[in-house]
């Protein structure tokens, strides 16, 4: 099945630098999405890329896509404190398709 | 802007008790998704309804059953509760028509299996 695969598990880093996470997937997709889950809350939808992008900006949120690797990276650009969370990428095959999620990198950031 | 309501947020169950979980998705949303999440866990996709019928199904135990009512709410059952039950339980809603599959989630419902 096609699942997302997250690097590194967990990160942390000072405020202010940037935080890169990857993930990985093993089949074809439409669509890859990047969600992020505060401790114990509901997802949240951060970004998502077509199939057929490279690469999708948002704010300080960079997101690049690979297809040929099956890889996708989050890039967060001057990291601030509310930005420590776990993020999920998530992939899913067709339109109304359930979409399944990697295993997320809780991501810390340092005061 | 409404969003996904779950109920209850929390809950507390004994070993072979059953549970009820209820989604009131975003209205217009015509297709709902369930999760489980347990803890230190990524989420597991539990099954879907698209206009109150099933559209997919993933890893859910014949020990749970769902279902989307006429207004669109879905309700997860759950019955002879098993500690392993114990995690929170994530609706997600979406719109067919809209171009991106993306999923609106809630709160969340934390059931705790004792």
């Amino acid at each position: 099945s096609q699942q997302g695969e997250e690097d590194p598990q967990a990160l942390s880093i000072q405020e202010g630098e940037n935080a890169t996470m990857n993930c990985s997937y093993k089949t074809s997709i439409n669509n890859l999405q990047w969600y992020r889950q505060n401790s114990g809350r509901g997802l949240v939808h951060l970004i998502l890329i077509r199939s057929n992008e490279r690469e999708k900006h948002s704010g300080r949120l960079r997101v690049t896509l690979d297809t040929s690797k099956k890889s996708s990276s989050l890039l967060i650009t001057a990291s601030r404190a509310a930005d420590t969370a776990s993020y999920f990428c998530a992939t899913d095959a067709g339109r109304d398709d359930k979409i399944i999620f990697g295993k997320g990198t809780r991501l810390h950031i340092l005061p | 802007a409404a969003g996904v309501i779950q109920s209850p947020r929390h809950l507390i169950k004994e070993k072979r008790e059953t549970a009820t979980l209820k989604c009131y998705p975003i209205p217009r949303h015509d297709t709902v998704y369930w999760y489980q999440q347990g803890p230190g866990q990524d989420p597991q996709f539990l099954i879907s309804f698209y206009e109150k019928m099933q559209s997919d199904k993933g890893s859910i135990p014949d020990r749970f059953s769902a279902q989307q009512f006429s207004d669109y709410h879905s309700e997860l059952n759950m019955s002879s509760l098993e500690l392993g039950d114990s995690a929170l339980y994530f609706c997600a809603s979406s719109y067919s028509g809209a171009p991106k599959n993306i999923q609106y989630f809630g709160a969340g419902t934390r059931l705790s299996v004792l």
